[in-house]
């Protein structure tokens, strides 16, 4: 069975210090993985993918096959980056996602 | 674009009552979703449609939730008797399935309260 893990349920980082939320998974074929982020008062949305690679609003993570780890990371947190973030696993062939439990972090100003 | 629409957006119900979820999809978006989310916990998926026919809906308590898209645009979750642990939000997303993995698109939930 597919299963993520974010080990940490809060993150408090001072503004302009690094950023990494946790992720691992255990998934026994070829997964795709996800940050999802919820602000405020706002949806749920998609942060990234990692099929996609991209940098979006300074955040990155990288698919780690060998550790199954998706860690989120970001070098220079800001206060707009205070949310809850939930990283997700699909496998291909459906459109199933399997959430972790989330990170809720928190940027001191 | 107007995004994934759900109604009511809070419900307060005693047990062993019945009660109803709406959700409207973003236009032309053939695959729906029905997420439950309970405090503390991530989403996690309760039915999927692929226009009108149900894809997968293996984590359904069948013998209370039902849901239904019957012309395969807007859905209905239904619970009925509602129980103590169904209180949660219920989240609704829709995707266009293109083959790979598509974005899903969620709406703001219903925030269900059984008391």
């Amino acid at each position: 069975a597919q299963r993520v893990t974010q080990p940490e349920k809060l993150l408090s980082v001072f503004k302009g210090a690094p950023v990494e939320l946790k992720c691992n998974y255990s998934y026994s074929g070829s997964p795709e993985l996800f940050w999802y982020v919820q602000y405020s008062r706002q949806r749920l949305q998609l942060l990234l993918r990692h099929i996609s690679r991209e940098s979006i609003k300074g955040f990155t993570a990288d698919l780690n096959k060998g550790e199954t780890s998706f860690h989120l990371k970001k070098p220079f947190a800001q206060e707009e980056d205070s949310a809850m973030y939930y990283c997700a696993l699909n496998n291909f062939g459906n459109e199933k996602l399997t959430f972790g439990t989330g990170t809720r972090l928190t940027i001191i100003p | 674009e107007a995004g994934v629409a759900q109604s009511p957006r809070y419900k307060i119900i005693e047990k062993r009552q019945s009660v109803a979820f709406w959700c409207n999809p973003i236009s032309g978006h053939a695959t729906l979703y029905w997420y439950q989310q309970i405090l503390g916990q991530g989403p996690k998926l309760l039915i999927q449609f692929q226009n009108n026919g149900v894809v997968d809906d293996s984590q359904l308590p069948k013998d209370r939730f039902s849901a239904e898209r019957l012309k395969g645009v807007d859905s209905t979750l239904k619970i009925q008797p509602a129980k103590l642990e169904d209180s949660a939000v219920y989240l609704c997303a829709s995707s266009k399935p293109s083959g790979l993995f598509d974005t899903q698109y969620f709406g703001p939930g219903t925030r269900l309260t059984v008391l």
